[in-house]
Protein backbone atom coordinates (compact mmCIF):
# COMPACT_ATOMS: atom_id res chain seq x y z
CA UNK A 1 0.00 0.00 0.00
CA UNK A 2 1.11 3.43 -1.01
CA UNK A 3 1.83 4.98 2.80
CA UNK A 4 1.44 8.24 2.99
CA UNK A 5 3.62 10.39 5.92
CA UNK A 6 2.36 13.70 7.68
CA UNK A 7 3.99 15.61 10.69
CA UNK A 8 1.79 14.75 13.69
CA UNK A 9 0.93 18.25 14.69
CA UNK A 10 1.93 22.23 14.65
CA UNK A 11 0.93 25.08 16.15
CA UNK A 12 0.90 28.51 14.84
CA UNK A 13 -0.43 32.14 15.15
CA UNK A 14 -3.55 33.80 13.86
CA UNK A 15 -2.35 35.84 10.71
CA UNK A 16 0.66 33.66 9.82
CA UNK A 17 1.02 31.25 7.06
CA UNK A 18 1.65 27.33 7.67
CA UNK A 19 2.55 24.77 5.37
CA UNK A 20 1.54 21.06 6.00
CA UNK A 21 3.44 18.54 4.38
CA UNK A 22 2.57 15.20 3.10
CA UNK A 23 4.99 12.43 1.55
CA UNK A 24 4.04 9.41 -0.74
CA UNK A 25 6.34 6.15 -0.30
CA UNK A 26 5.74 5.98 -4.30
CA UNK A 27 4.60 8.22 -6.85
CA UNK A 28 0.84 9.50 -6.99
CA UNK A 29 1.31 11.49 -10.02
CA UNK A 30 -1.16 14.16 -9.14
CA UNK A 31 -3.82 12.63 -7.37
CA UNK A 32 -3.31 13.97 -4.15
CA UNK A 33 -6.75 15.31 -2.26
CA UNK A 34 -6.75 17.29 0.84
CA UNK A 35 -9.20 17.25 4.09
CA UNK A 36 -10.09 19.04 6.83
CA UNK A 37 -11.47 17.41 9.96
CA UNK A 38 -13.11 19.67 13.03
CA UNK A 39 -13.22 18.28 16.36
CA UNK A 40 -16.38 15.72 16.67
CA UNK A 41 -17.28 16.31 12.61
CA UNK A 42 -16.80 14.48 9.81
CA UNK A 43 -14.21 15.26 6.89
CA UNK A 44 -14.66 17.90 4.36
CA UNK A 45 -12.84 18.12 0.68
CA UNK A 46 -10.89 21.11 0.78
CA UNK A 47 -7.62 20.26 -2.28
CA UNK A 48 -8.52 17.24 -5.06
CA UNK A 49 -6.01 16.98 -7.55
CA UNK A 50 -3.03 18.32 -5.92
CA UNK A 51 -3.98 21.97 -6.32
CA UNK A 52 -7.68 22.55 -6.93
CA UNK A 53 -9.81 24.63 -4.79
CA UNK A 54 -12.92 23.07 -4.18
CA UNK A 55 -15.76 25.49 -4.46
CA UNK A 56 -16.50 27.00 -1.40
CA UNK A 57 -12.85 27.12 0.52
CA UNK A 58 -11.27 30.07 1.15
CA UNK A 59 -8.32 31.17 -1.08
CA UNK A 60 -6.28 31.23 1.77
CA UNK A 61 -5.96 27.47 1.09
CA UNK A 62 -3.56 26.41 -1.37
CA UNK A 63 -2.15 22.68 -2.46
CA UNK A 64 0.92 22.02 -4.64
CA UNK A 65 2.40 19.35 -5.56
CA UNK A 66 3.28 16.04 -7.77
CA UNK A 67 5.35 12.75 -7.59
CA UNK A 68 5.56 12.06 -3.64
CA UNK A 69 5.78 15.68 -1.92
CA UNK A 70 3.12 17.77 -1.23
CA UNK A 71 2.09 20.52 0.39
CA UNK A 72 -1.05 22.41 1.83
CA UNK A 73 -0.50 26.06 2.37
CA UNK A 74 -3.11 27.99 4.77
CA UNK A 75 -2.19 31.73 4.46
CA UNK A 76 -2.97 33.52 6.55
CA UNK A 77 -4.08 31.60 9.09
CA UNK A 78 -7.50 31.99 11.53
CA UNK A 79 -8.43 30.43 14.42
CA UNK A 80 -11.47 28.65 12.60
CA UNK A 81 -8.88 26.28 11.06
CA UNK A 82 -7.98 24.49 14.31
CA UNK A 83 -7.97 21.24 12.79
CA UNK A 84 -6.62 17.53 11.73
CA UNK A 85 -5.67 18.02 8.01
CA UNK A 86 -5.63 14.91 6.05
CA UNK A 87 -3.85 14.12 2.62
CA UNK A 88 -5.41 11.04 0.65
CA UNK A 89 -3.98 9.63 -2.57
CA UNK A 90 -6.04 7.65 -5.23
CA UNK A 91 -3.06 6.54 -7.98
CA UNK A 92 -2.38 3.57 -6.48
CA UNK A 93 -4.77 0.80 -4.92
CA UNK A 94 -6.25 1.01 -2.17
CA UNK A 95 -6.53 4.67 -1.89
CA UNK A 96 -4.99 5.11 1.39
CA UNK A 97 -5.08 8.71 3.56
CA UNK A 98 -2.12 9.89 5.41
CA UNK A 99 -2.14 9.63 9.58
CA UNK A 100 -3.33 13.56 9.85
CA UNK A 101 -2.06 16.96 11.19
CA UNK A 102 -3.31 18.07 13.82
CA UNK A 103 -3.11 22.44 13.56
CA UNK A 104 -3.41 24.30 16.83
CA UNK A 105 -3.58 28.08 16.75
CA UNK A 106 -2.16 29.33 19.47
CA UNK B 1 -27.75 20.27 -0.99
CA UNK B 2 -26.01 17.33 -0.91
CA UNK B 3 -27.30 15.01 2.33
CA UNK B 4 -25.40 11.86 2.99
CA UNK B 5 -27.76 10.35 5.90
CA UNK B 6 -25.74 7.36 8.23
CA UNK B 7 -27.92 4.76 10.31
CA UNK B 8 -27.65 1.23 11.64
CA UNK B 9 -24.90 1.65 14.33
CA UNK B 10 -24.17 0.81 17.90
CA UNK B 11 -22.91 -2.28 20.16
CA UNK B 12 -22.67 -5.39 18.50
CA UNK B 13 -20.51 -8.82 19.75
CA UNK B 14 -17.37 -10.32 17.86
CA UNK B 15 -18.58 -12.25 15.36
CA UNK B 16 -21.95 -10.93 14.54
CA UNK B 17 -23.12 -8.95 11.58
CA UNK B 18 -24.71 -5.21 11.28
CA UNK B 19 -25.99 -3.82 8.08
CA UNK B 20 -25.39 0.51 7.81
CA UNK B 21 -27.38 2.31 5.90
CA UNK B 22 -26.75 5.72 3.94
CA UNK B 23 -29.83 8.13 2.63
CA UNK B 24 -28.45 10.31 -0.07
CA UNK B 25 -30.42 13.26 -1.34
CA UNK B 26 -29.25 16.58 -3.24
CA UNK B 27 -28.03 14.65 -5.95
CA UNK B 28 -28.62 12.24 -8.57
CA UNK B 29 -27.48 9.55 -6.57
CA UNK B 30 -27.22 7.19 -9.55
CA UNK B 31 -24.79 9.31 -11.41
CA UNK B 32 -22.27 8.67 -8.63
CA UNK B 33 -19.87 6.07 -7.09
CA UNK B 34 -20.34 6.04 -3.44
CA UNK B 35 -17.71 4.70 -1.06
CA UNK B 36 -17.83 4.03 2.75
CA UNK B 37 -14.52 5.25 5.05
CA UNK B 38 -14.32 4.28 8.46
CA UNK B 39 -12.22 6.20 11.41
CA UNK B 40 -11.18 3.84 13.95
CA UNK B 41 -11.38 6.14 17.59
CA UNK B 42 -8.68 8.72 18.16
CA UNK B 43 -7.39 7.29 14.74
CA UNK B 44 -6.86 8.56 11.30
CA UNK B 45 -9.27 8.07 7.90
CA UNK B 46 -9.14 4.31 6.01
CA UNK B 47 -10.87 4.00 3.13
CA UNK B 48 -13.00 0.37 3.43
CA UNK B 49 -14.71 -0.36 -0.06
CA UNK B 50 -16.32 1.94 -3.03
CA UNK B 51 -19.15 0.57 -5.18
CA UNK B 52 -19.41 1.87 -9.15
CA UNK B 53 -22.55 4.21 -9.98
CA UNK B 54 -25.01 1.21 -11.15
CA UNK B 55 -23.71 -1.47 -8.69
CA UNK B 56 -21.23 -3.24 -11.01
CA UNK B 57 -18.42 -2.92 -9.65
CA UNK B 58 -17.25 -3.18 -5.76
CA UNK B 59 -13.68 -2.23 -4.27
CA UNK B 60 -12.56 -3.52 -0.80
CA UNK B 61 -10.15 -3.22 1.38
CA UNK B 62 -8.11 -6.39 2.26
CA UNK B 63 -8.87 -6.26 5.71
CA UNK B 64 -12.76 -6.66 5.15
CA UNK B 65 -12.88 -8.70 1.61
CA UNK B 66 -15.20 -11.61 2.27
CA UNK B 67 -16.42 -9.60 5.88
CA UNK B 68 -18.24 -6.93 3.97
CA UNK B 69 -20.28 -6.41 1.35
CA UNK B 70 -21.58 -2.81 -0.21
CA UNK B 71 -24.44 -2.70 -1.82
CA UNK B 72 -26.62 0.57 -3.11
CA UNK B 73 -30.24 0.61 -4.30
CA UNK B 74 -30.84 3.13 -6.86
CA UNK B 75 -34.50 3.49 -6.54
CA UNK B 76 -34.03 4.32 -2.83
CA UNK B 77 -30.89 6.45 -3.43
CA UNK B 78 -29.21 4.08 -0.91
CA UNK B 79 -26.15 3.05 0.03
CA UNK B 80 -25.54 -0.42 2.18
CA UNK B 81 -22.58 -1.54 4.03
CA UNK B 82 -23.32 -5.57 5.22
CA UNK B 83 -20.28 -6.55 7.98
CA UNK B 84 -20.44 -9.96 8.71
CA UNK B 85 -17.78 -11.95 11.66
CA UNK B 86 -17.14 -8.54 13.26
CA UNK B 87 -13.94 -8.14 14.64
CA UNK B 88 -13.23 -5.44 17.90
CA UNK B 89 -11.21 -4.13 15.15
CA UNK B 90 -14.23 -3.21 13.36
CA UNK B 91 -14.57 -0.59 15.34
CA UNK B 92 -14.86 2.41 14.28
CA UNK B 93 -16.92 5.38 12.95
CA UNK B 94 -18.22 4.42 9.55
CA UNK B 95 -18.89 7.50 6.76
CA UNK B 96 -20.48 7.21 3.86
CA UNK B 97 -18.97 9.52 0.98
CA UNK B 98 -19.68 10.20 -2.55
CA UNK B 99 -16.72 9.80 -4.97
CA UNK B 100 -16.34 12.67 -7.35
CA UNK B 101 -17.24 12.13 -10.62
CA UNK B 102 -14.83 10.50 -13.19
CA UNK B 103 -11.69 8.62 -12.09
CA UNK B 104 -10.01 10.57 -9.66
CA UNK B 105 -11.65 8.95 -6.67
CA UNK B 106 -11.48 11.70 -4.20
CA UNK B 107 -14.40 12.24 -1.46
CA UNK B 108 -16.30 15.69 -2.19
CA UNK B 109 -19.45 14.84 0.58
CA UNK B 110 -19.41 13.11 3.66
CA UNK B 111 -22.00 11.92 5.89
CA UNK B 112 -21.81 12.58 9.60
CA UNK B 113 -20.86 9.09 10.36
CA UNK B 114 -22.15 6.20 12.47
CA UNK B 115 -20.48 4.64 15.27
CA UNK B 116 -19.75 1.15 15.47
CA UNK B 117 -18.69 -0.69 18.41
CA UNK B 118 -17.64 -4.42 18.08
CA UNK B 119 -17.17 -5.96 22.02
CA UNK B 120 -18.47 -8.69 24.09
Amino acid sequence: DTVLTQSPALAVSPGERVTISCRASESVSTLMHWYQQKPGQQPTLLIYLASNLESGVPARFSGSGSGTDFTLTIDPVEADDTATYYCQQSWNDPLTFGSGTKLEIK
Amino acid sequence: EVQLVESGGGLVQPGRSMKLSCAASGFTFNNYDMAWVCQAPKKGLEWVATISYDGSSTYYRDSVKGRFTISRDNAKSTLYLQMDSLRSEDTATYYCARSAPGIPYYFDYWGQGVMVTVSS
